[in-house]
């Protein structure tokens, strides 16, 4: 599986714009960019996902870089819900969508600030 | 989205013995997995539950250790057997459903094993 970077750790104010980077460099062309989340104590919750073109719905937006080698998850305002682990996630669809295994890596820990 | 449940949600075994974890969703789902989340670690895949077939393991669990049943489209459970404190970690269940590009995951089990 191709792996992703992240930071460890991000931190941001309430209301702000936060942006979640994650490196891709040895992504192939057949992944798909997938971001998922972990509040406390919960399971993984999924965010967002994208393969070349940006991404936005209700809970996020995703920014994919033109030679797919980056991506940056952004929360528009960020409230003190959206403290959590995001993992940056590459899954290969060769095979369909019979090949659902998620490979996580460390993610992103992001603390809001009140 | 899918409704999961997962029983138990958290327990203490004793360690030697086996414990049997149940992941039941709402409504029949194409694929689920098993994953294990050790303290302070991301997630981990153990396996792939086949319906009516023996479950699909990652390297490094086996079958003897983690048997897994899934006997029909919308249940499956996950043993832990002759336990050790090393076992002491979260096991969660995930869904997905045909040709979704979500996965959707239970709020784990808590396991301790002293």
């Amino acid at each position: 599986d191709a792996k992703t970077t992240q930071p460890n750790s991000m931190e941001s104010n309430e209301e702000e714009p936060v942006h979640l980077p994650c490196n891709h460099s040895t992504i192939s062309g057949t992944d798909y960019i997938h971001w998922y989340r972990q509040l406390p104590s919960q399971g993984p919750e999924y965010v967002i996902h994208g393969l070349t073109s940006n991404v936005n719905n209700r809970m996020a937006s995703l920014a994919i870089a033109e030679d797919r080698k980056s991506s940056t998850l952004i929360l528009h305002r960020a409230t003190l819900r959206d403290a959590a682990v995001y993992y940056c996630i590459l899954r290969d669809v060769t095979g369909g969508g019979s090949n659902y295994k998620l490979t996580f890596g460390k993610g992103t820990l992001l603390t809001v600030n009140p | 989205s899918a409704v999961i449940s997962q029983k138990p949600s958290r327990d203490i075994c004793q360690r030697g013995t086996s414990l049997t974890i149940q992941c039941q969703v709402d409504s029949q789902v194409t694929m689920m997995f098993w994953y294990r989340q050790q303290p302070g670690q991301s997630l981990t895949l153990i396996a792939t539950a086949n319906q009516g077939s023996e479950a699909t393991y990652e390297s490094g669990f086996v079958i003897d250790k983690f048997p897994i049943s899934r006997p029909n489209l919308t249940f499956s459970t996950l043993t832990v057997s002759n336990m050790s404190p090393e076992d002491s970690s979260i096991y969660l269940c995930s869904v997905v459903y045909q040709a979704n590009n979500e996965a959707f995951f239970g709020q784990g089990t808590r396991l301790t094993v002293v």
